[in-house]
């Protein structure tokens, strides 16, 4: 049972380049979020979906867009990587929406050069 | 926008019960409070839920006043892998699915 899996884990990227991270959980549930954790801070909601079909922004959403591909899948685009967006994304999943009770990945570090 | 305000860091002794609270002034009818804990490159891992009152589990204990704009968890007898930094999750209390993190407490427990 892998619950909530992020790829890739690591990434290096040049300023103006793009990427995409994904993420896939096995929980069947409907709501995903995309979370940004700079160093020594808290997490940041930077896009989440409520339902297959459907996302909308978070906190801080600019610079990013997102796709909800499926039930299973979300993922997360860098269309031109800047050196503030180094951080370590995380994704996490949930049944149901309104309760906040949260699973998340194991995170993927990105470092913006 | 129902923001949370934590402690920045707490220090204890193995064996001590810890108690962590959170203010969120502006909680939502419609919220639910969230605790997780978070250990070094690791992503965050939900410890307890509830709306009101208190609620028990395996590891820790959540106590929620009647006017629900604090809550405290309570870790009973920490012990060294109880080291970790603790947030609290509350809900958008508009959007339903939108929650945001506080900066979390740091725990740090002393043999």
């Amino acid at each position: 049972n892998a619950g909530v899996t992020q790829t890739p884990k690591f990434q290096v990227l040049k300023t103006g380049q793009s990427m995409t991270l994904q993420c896939a959980q096995d929980m069947n549930h409907n709501s995903m979020y995309w979370y940004r954790q700079d160093p020594g801070m808290g997490l940041r909601l930077i896009y989440y979906s409520a339902s297959e079909g459907t996302t909308d922004k978070g906190e801080v959403p600019n610079g990013y867009n997102v796709s909800r591909l499926n039930k299973r899948e979300f993922s997360l685009r860098l269309e031109s990587a800047a050196p503030s967006q180094t951080s370590v994304y995380f994704c996490a999943s949930s049944e149901r929406g309104d309760t906040g009770e949260l699973f998340f990945g194991e995170g993927s570090r990105l470092t913006v050069l | 926008l129902a923001k949370t305000t934590q402690p920045i860091s707490m220090d204890s002794y193995e064996g001590q019960e810890v108690n962590i609270t959170c203010s969120h002034n502006n909680i939502a009818t419609n919220d639910y409070i969230t605790w997780y804990q978070q250990f070094p490159s690791q992503g965050p891992r939900f410890i307890i839920q509830g709306y009101k009152t208190k609620v028990t589990n395996e590891v820790a204990s959540l106590f929620i006043p009647a006017d629900r704009k604090s809550s405290t968890l309570s870790l009973p007898r920490v012990s060294l892998s109880d080291t970790a930094v603790y947030y609290c999750l509350v809900g958008d209390g508009y959007n339903f699915n939108k929650f945001y993190f506080g900066s979390g407490t740091k725990l740090n427990v002393k043999p």
